[in-house]
């Protein structure tokens, strides 16, 4: 089956500084890839649609100058949480679907935990 | 984009009860998808329904989508511990977008 990756797995920062995740497709080529954010006990919440060749589109209350997406080909997304501080410690979680195909499932990477200190 | 309601929120049951999460909504679905999600893990593709008043089995599990499009079970029969994890029900908001429910979480009693 399809593969999503993400890079790293696990992350400890020191607030204020910047946290760099990676997200791939291994088998496949996603000119669209999601990024979530789940907080423990909770639903995932999806932040931003990340297109590649283009400017990703983020949801209603996602500050888009914080939460930095580029997509630089068809196979790699990043997320990048700049200035990171304690209350963005959480899940994030990447998903792509494989285009022309039904149902249009969505193949989650295994998420990358961030905290903040 | 429209939520999707679930509930219970937790459900804890013996090894053997049955299990079932609902998922509504106040509008018409043009379909459901359910998820699951291990304890650590990441969501994980179970089905996708798309017909009213579709009836689907996976062994034990047995997902249906209501007459209306509005609301969506899935059932699990004679439950396992490797059923442990939650369940999300997941709308389509359009331009390939899911929005997830609260998600129900199963715990079992072995």
């Amino acid at each position: 089956g399809a593969v999503v990756s993400q890079h790293p797995s696990r992350v400890i920062c020191k607030s204020g500084t910047s946290v760099k995740i990676e997200c791939r497709s291994l088998d496949f080529q996603a000119t669209t890839m999601f990024w979530y954010r789940q907080f423990p006990k909770q639903s995932l919440m999806l932040m931003a649609t990340s297109n590649e060749g283009s400017k990703a589109t983020y949801e209603q209350g996602v500050e888009k100058d914080k939460f930095l997406i580029n997509h630089a080909s068809l196979t790699l997304s990043t997320l990048t949480v700049t200035s990171a501080h304690p209350e963005d410690s959480s899940f994030y979680i990447c998903s792509a679907r494989i285009p022309g195909t039904d149902p249009y499932e969505q193949y989650f990477g295994p998420g990358t935990r961030l905290t903040v200190t | 984009g429209q939520q999707v309601m679930q509930i219970p929120q937790y459900q804890h049951v013996q090894e053997g009860e049955d299990f079932t999460t609902y998922c509504n909504s106040s509008t018409t679905l043009s379909n459901i998808q359910w998820y699951k999600q291990r304890p650590g893990g990441h969501p994980v593709f179970l089905i996708q329904l798309v017909k009213s008043g579709e009836v689907k089995k996976q062994k034990r599990l047995t997902f249906q989508f209501g007459e209306a499009k509005k609301n969506s079970s899935l059932h699990i029969t004679a439950t396992q511990t490797t059923d442990v994890g939650t369940y999300f029900c997941a709308r389509d908001q359009g331009a390939q977008k899911l929005v997830f429910g609260q998600g129900t979480r199963l715990t079992i009693n072995p």
